[in-house]
């Protein structure tokens, strides 16, 4: 099955500066990468996500790239703010199945004012 | 429109006893997964339902657990004879199609506690 793994665990970041969270997946038949951002006590809600036919997609502070051939995939956050603060997690999905995603462990994000 | 609803938010049980935790879709969603979180641990994926039928439960343990999503009601994952080691939070998530592509909405979540 598919395997994804996040890195790195925790990132303390002051605001302003630029935030990077890095998943690799195995399964070469991923073709649908979400993240997701979860805030304390609530459920991971989407923030972005690509599919494999993209190598980028960007929207406002927030980019994700794509390469299908190393199997890996990140997340940029701009211009950090506090709010920003939270766990984020990226997954990996087949696009030809039906919805079931594979998660990595999680990166807690501390943006420091 | 209301989003993801589960309940309780919260719920403890002592060992042996039954866990049952709830799941309102969104309105129009007739696609639910449940989903499991360990502490400082990702969501690991357990089953996938759509009305009346169970797609894929390779992620349930095989005893003990149990879910359904009747025709009418939430969805519902029953955990009997519960044990320390099932204490996580439980996330549903709901989508209009079963497509990887569309959305899932997640839902606050049920953090069980076995005492």
């Amino acid at each position: 099955g598919e395997n994804v793994e996040q890195h790195p665990s925790t990132l303390s970041v002051q605001e302003g500066d630029s935030a990077v969270i890095k998943c690799t997946y195995s399964d070469s038949a991923s073709n649908y990468f979400p993240w997701y951002k979860q805030e304390l006590g609530k459920g991971p809600q989407l923030i972005i996500d690509i599919r494999s036919n993209v190598g980028e997609k960007k929207d406002q502070r927030i980019a994700v790239t794509l390469n299908k051939t190393a199997k890996h995939f990140s997340l940029h956050i701009t211009e950090t703010q506090p709010e920003d603060s939270a766990v984020y997690f990226c997954a990996a999905g087949r696009g030809t199945s039906y919805g079931k995603l594979t998660f990595g462990q999680g990166t807690i994000l501390t943006v420091h004012p | 429109n209301a989003g993801v609803m589960q309940n309780p938010r919260h719920l403890v049980r002592r060992r042996g006893q039954e866990a049952r935790l709830r799941c309102s879709p969104m309105k129009g969603h007739s696609h639910v997964y449940w989903y499991r979180q360990l502490p400082e641990e990702g969501l690991k994926f357990m089953v996938y339902l759509q009305k009346e039928n169970i797609i894929d439960e390779s992620g349930m343990p095989k005893e003990r657990f149990s879910a359904e999503f009747p025709k009418e009601g939430p969805s519902i994952l029953r955990i009997q004879q519960v044990v320390r080691g099932d204490s996580a939070a439980y996330f549903c998530a709901s989508s209009p199609t079963g497509t990887v592509t569309n959305e899932q909405f997640f839902g606050p979540g049920t953090r069980l506690t076995v005492l």
